[in-house]
């Protein structure tokens, strides 16, 4: 158990609906950050939190959106899924806001059918 | 159409030997470098890192080797076992547009499978 804490492990959605992944760090860590694995692209960085403040910004879509709470917990939406959007995400945590080696979650795989 | 998955390289070993996995980055203002580990169903777990002002690295069983000139990292695996058969990525702590903070931009991985 890595310490950082992912619902659910498995999604299973049509096309067009909207979705909430749910993030817990680690105990202490102040960053939170969303990754998105896929056959094709690989590990792709979407978007980091720091003490609830949108710090860095990858190649996050329009239609998905995050945010992270007083208690530090953060949420990632998807919606108007696509089949493209199938794939795992990661949250991971870090203690400060530029500490990169950080601790990965176990995941959720999303599943747009 | 039809998506095409990523081709990682594969490396095959015998439980034992000594292990070489490389990676080529991209951007020559990154300044910190990760090997990640990830085993099937896991998440990335964190291996060992590397500043830029380093050209080497040791943990335990591992060594990574950092040659700034031709950006190249390598992770050394010695003694490989069969509990080291997973995905291996190497991360950059620089995208092209050279932004930091704690983003972190992935190889592609390299398959590891560790013969007993």
């Amino acid at each position: 158990d890595s310490g950082v804490t992912q619902t659910p492990k498995h999604l299973i959605t049509a096309t067009g609906q909207r979705v909430t992944l749910r993030c817990s760090p680690r105990s202490g860590d102040l960053s939170v950050y969303w990754y998105q694995q896929s056959l094709d692209q690989g590990l792709q960085f979407l978007i980091q939190y720091y003490n609830g403040e949108e710090r860095a910004k990858g190649n996050i879509l329009e239609r998905f959106s995050a945010q992270q709470f007083p208690d530090l917990h953060s949420e990632l939406n998807l919606s108007s899924l696509e089949l493209g959007d199938s794939a795992l995400y990661f949250c991971a945590s870090s203690v400060g806001a530029a500490h990169y080696g950080y601790t990965f979650g176990s995941g959720t795989r999303l599943t747009v059918v | 159409g039809e998506s095409v998955g990523l081709h990682l390289p594969t490396l095959s070993v015998q439980e034992g030997d000594n292990s070489i996995i490389n990676c080529a980055y991209s951007n020559s203002a990154s300044d910190y470098f990760i090997w990640y580990k990830q085993e099937s169903g896991k998440g990335p777990q964190f291996i060992i890192d590397i500043r830029s002002n380093m050209d080497k690295r040791q943990g335990q069983r591992v060594t990574v080797l950092l040659n700034k000139t031709v950006k190249h990292l390598s992770l050394q695996i010695a003694a490989t076992q069969p509990g080291d058969s997973a995905v291996y990525f190497c991360a950059e702590n620089r995208d092209a547009g050279g932004t930091s903070y704690g983003k972190l931009t992935f190889g592609q991985g390299t398959i590891l499978t560790v013969h007993p």
